[in-house]
């Protein structure tokens, strides 16, 4: 099985533009989340999506908006970019058995540089 | 949501085990317990995961108390490649609503030659 693949891997970008990074997730998860990395505040959660909604939401400002499509791909937005958004943005998804245990697949992330 | 504290960092010597041990003293009924390693530049890699007493799979093992406020993920005899960031996650997996994973800062993990 092919694992989570996110596009671009890398991208550099100036302030005040938008972003759009893009995650397909193990083929049958329908779950997906998105983190954001950085060496100051480590890994935090951002969103997540089950059946194209968005079930859980992390703190962080509206900028941040997600979607996800009917075949379980994702896309994860952020608009007016800062500098502080610089950062390793990570695609994870599950196959989310109900009632048995989970691990989450992770992508090797994309590495956003805002200058 | 349940924290986690575990150890900054640990070094260790080739062909040692190692045990990472993580504090979750608020952890809830419906909470597992798993974690994560995590290499630079590259994304978490799931290495176990456990609810109570001991699980073992080919890479780890993980002891659970009875209380549940601890757990300590156990590398038998590590070696270079085993150097990595390992995360303790406490969370629920019920599927449900509320589910969500809390990073913590994790354990850097030095392997020695």
């Amino acid at each position: 099985k092919a694992g989570v693949t996110q596009t671009p891997r890398y991208l550099i970008k100036t302030r005040g533009q938008q972003v759009t990074l893009s995650c397909s997730p193990i083929s049958g998860h329908r779950s997906v989340s998105w983190y954001q990395q950085t060496p100051g505040q480590g890994l935090q959660f951002l969103f997540e999506y089950f059946s194209e909604t968005q079930r859980n939401k992390g703190n962080f400002p509206g900028r941040f908006s997600g979607r996800q499509f009917s075949n379980s791909r994702s896309e994860m937005n952020v608009s007016t970019l800062e500098l502080g958004d610089s950062a390793l943005y990570l695609c994870a998804s599950s196959p989310l058995i109900a009632g048995g245990q989970f691990e989450q697949f992770f992508g090797p992330g994309t590495r956003l540089t805002v200058l | 949501l349940a924290k986690t504290t575990q150890p900054i960092s640990m070094d260790s010597y080739e062909g040692q085990e190692v045990n990472i041990t993580c504090s979750h003293n608020n952890i809830a009924t419906n909470d597992y317990i798993t974690w994560y390693q995590q290499f630079p530049s590259q994304g978490p890699r799931f290495i176990i995961q456990g609810y109570k007493t001991k699980v073992t799979n080919e890479v780890a093992s993980l002891f659970i108390p009875a209380d549940r406020k601890s757990s300590t993920l156990s590398l038998p005899r590590v070696s270079l490649s085993d150097t990595a960031v390992y995360y303790c996650l406490v969370g629920d997996n019920s599927g449900g609503s509320n589910y969500k994973l809390t990073f913590g800062k994790g354990t850097l993990l030095t392997v020695n030659p």
